[in-house]
């Protein structure tokens, strides 16, 4: 079983509907939980991370953790062309290192 | 505030050349850098991890004679490819973090090698 699992995609929404993305980890130890967003060509760009089951919003951005399901999601709302991209989810158990996932390909089609 | 930087941002070079990369954080320092390695429309790859002043921890797999690591100073880390053939051509990213960001990793904006 992989460690995180992530749909690869492509996840197409029209612009201004809501773009929900998933992520399920194995690791029952894991104990802080990220989004990353990584255009194509480019280096990820920190979105969201929470820490604590419930909901963390920032903007238009809401991560969501269920520890006991070992789910995390992130919900876009009023989805843009720019926020075409990939999505990896990423945690950290008791160490230093972060493990991905591979990866949700979001398209936002106008 | 957490901004990394990396140099140069691609480099072409010749088989058996070797390549250095630098990754440096610029507004703060960073207890721990890693690097990582990424295949077109694959995940990152870990590739080592450095604390200042001491000798990085290499994944399994990752030649430690191949791919040096250098983390002289809390603002800044070098990876050398020696040797570099064309299967080592990837996009290698480096990313930072301090006690202040806890666990939360800054990456900077990766560096694109090719070896001919």
């Amino acid at each position: 079983q992989k460690e995180v699992e992530q749909n690869s995609g492509p996840l197409s929404v029209p612009e201004g509907a809501i773009a929900s993305l998933n992520c399920t980890y194995s690791d029952r130890g894991s104990q802080s939980f990220f989004w990353y967003r990584q255009y194509s060509g480019k280096s990820p760009e920190l979105k969201m991370f929470i820490y604590s089951n419930g909901d963390k919003e920032d903007g238009r951005f809401t991560a969501q953790l269920n520890k006991a399901s070992q789910y995390v999601s992130l919900l876009i709302r009023d989805s843009q062309p720019s926020d075409s991209a990939t999505y990896l989810c990423a945690f950290t158990g008791g160490g230093n290192k972060l493990t991905f996932g591979t990866g949700t390909q979001l398209k936002v089609e106008l | 505030g957490a901004v990394v930087s990396q140099h140069p941002s691609w480099v072409i070079c010749k088989s058996g050349t070797s390549v250095k990369i630098e990754c440096r954080s610029l507004d703060f320092q960073a207890t721990t850098m890693f690097w990582y390695r990424q295949f077109p429309k694959q995940s990152l790859m870990l590739m080592a991890t450095s604390n200042e002043g001491s000798k990085a921890t290499y994944e399994q797999g990752v030649e430690k004679d191949k791919f040096l690591i250098n983390h002289a100073s809390l603002t800044l880390s070098t990876l050398t490819v020696t040797s570099a053939h064309p299967e080592d051509s990837s996009f290698y990213i480096c990313s930072a973090r301090t006690y202040r960001t806890s666990d939360t990793q800054y990456f900077g904006p990766g560096t694109r090698l090719t070896v001919l």
